[in-house]
């Protein structure tokens, strides 16, 4: 089965610098790759998402870029704000549609 | 338009008792999913339905956990006997699109501590 490394486990960036979280998968036929952010007590919300026949993706200060060769995608904000805190998680999933997550990055933007 | 909705938010039993989350996804959504996340790890699959019925049950962790979509909307997820690993935070997602290419929404989640 699709297993999802994700890297680092924490973060901790200073406000206005930038933030990169990486993961790897191992099922080539994972072609769709979402993030998600599950701010203190929240549920996870996705924020941002790519496709396998793309890769990179921008949205404002957030964009993920996906290498299929490789197998590794990443999530970059920039300009970090203290309501970025939160814990991200990346996801693969295959066309069964079913997804699998890394384990979390604890990201802190300190003001 | 409404979210995904769980319930109850909290649940705190005894080890040995039984326990049944309800997850309503969001109106239309045919594909629903289960995800447990146990502390500081990461979201893991449990199940998916699509409609009534079950597409995936891979990652039910073992014969004490029964999820039910009956008539394909709502659905339950029931844990009986109860142990004390099974504490964490399940969370239910639902989707829309039938080609597993389209995000998933989660729900709120319900917190289940086994004492």
């Amino acid at each position: 089965g699709e297993n999802v490394e994700q890297h680092p486990s924490t973060l901790s960036v200073q406000e206005g610098d930038s933030a990169v979280i990486k993961c790897t998968y191992s099922d080539s036929a994972s072609n769709y790759f979402p993030w998600y952010k599950q701010e203190l007590g929240k549920r996870p919300q996705l924020i941002i998402d790519i496709r396998s026949n793309v890769g990179e993706k921008k949205d404002q200060r957030i964009a993920v870029t996906l290498n299929k060769t490789a197998k590794h995608f990443s999530l970059h904000i920039t300009e970090t704000q203290p309501e970025d805190s939160a814990v991200y998680f990346c996801a693969a999933i295959r066309t069964n549609n079913d997804m699998r997550f890394g384990a979390g990055t604890r990201l802190t933007v300190k003001p | 338009e409404a979210g995904v909705t769980q319930f109850p938010s909290h649940s705190v039993i005894e080890k040995g008792q039984t326990v049944t989350l309800r997850c309503d996804p969001i109106s239309g959504h045919d594909n629903l999913y289960w995800y447990r996340r146990v502390m500081g790890k990461e979201i893991k699959f449990l199940l998916h339905f699509v409609k009534e019925s079950k597409q995936d049950e891979s990652g039910m962790p073992n014969n004490r956990f029964l999820a039910e979509r009956t008539g394909g909307t709502y659905s339950t997820l029931k844990v009986q006997p109860a142990e004390l690993e099974d504490s964490g935070v399940y969370f239910c997602a639902s989707s829309q699109g039938t080609s597993g290419r389209t995000g998933q929404y989660f729900g709120p989640g319900t917190r289940l501590t086994v004492t």
